[in-house]
């Protein structure tokens, strides 16, 4: 099985609907981190999450939040997803240090009609 | 932004041949590292290399770093049409990963 697991896979969605997606991560570890890809683009960083009770905004966090329900999920939601949203959203983890080797998940392919 | 930028932006090469591909940064770094993201996929890590590294290898990558450039360069020997990917460089923040927006490296059987 994977370690680090994103569901859905593809999601369809209209403008203004709120949406969330999930990542799992059987790694044990304690930082887990949201990113978002555009095409042709490289990664940038949404939210991350140190541990439970340590959340923080990445880059572009503006129209985002998060939940760290335990130390293995984390989500991320759209409160009311609009068009640029459209992207394909990856979840990572690390161990301890988030400057060190980070794990992705499969990610997600969103769009916002 | 403390993004790297990775050059060339495309790269298509034959089967068997040498690929490089380069990452320049802005920032001082703990440490760079190189990932593959094969199309639509997640990213997966491939190399690290500190800060006070030179050069580093893994089977057939080879990794350089140049702190005084801000510059890294990462060598994939032998090509293969699996090779076929895009390659991103990640610079160390405070307490993330940067990344640049990736060289896509296309090995023509």
């Amino acid at each position: 099985d994977a370690d680090v697991t994103q569901t859905p896979r593809n999601r369809i969605t209209k403008t203004g609907k709120r949406i969330m997606l999930e990542c799992s991560q059987t790694k044990g570890h304690d930082r887990m981190y949201w990113y978002r890809q555009d095409p042709g683009l490289g990664l940038q960083l949404i939210y991350y999450s140190f541990d439970v009770k340590d959340i923080n905004k990445g880059e572009i966090s503006d129209g985002y939040s998060v939940s760290r329900q335990a130390q293995a999920k984390f989500s991320l939601s759209l409160e009311s997803a609009i068009p640029n949203q459209t992207a394909l959203y990856f979840c990572a983890t690390s161990d301890r240090d988030g400057r060190e080797t980070q794990y992705f998940g499969p990610g997600t392919r969103l769009l916002v009609l | 932004s403390q993004q790297g930028e990775e050059d060339p932006q495309a790269l298509s090469i034959q089967e068997g041949e040498n690929a490089t591909m380069n990452c320049s940064y802005k920032t001082s770094i703990n440490n760079l590292q190189w990932y593959r993201q094969n199309s639509g996929r997640g990213l997966v890590h491939l190399i690290l290399i500190r800060s006070n590294e030179r050069e580093k290898h893994s089977g057939r990558l080879r990794v350089t770093l140049d702190t005084s450039k801000k510059s890294s360069s990462l060598l994939i020997t032998a090509s293969r049409a699996a090779d076929t990917a895009s390659y991103f460089c990640a610079t160390s923040g405070a307490n993330n990963l940067f990344f640049g927006t990736g060289t896509r490296l296309t090995v023509i059987p």
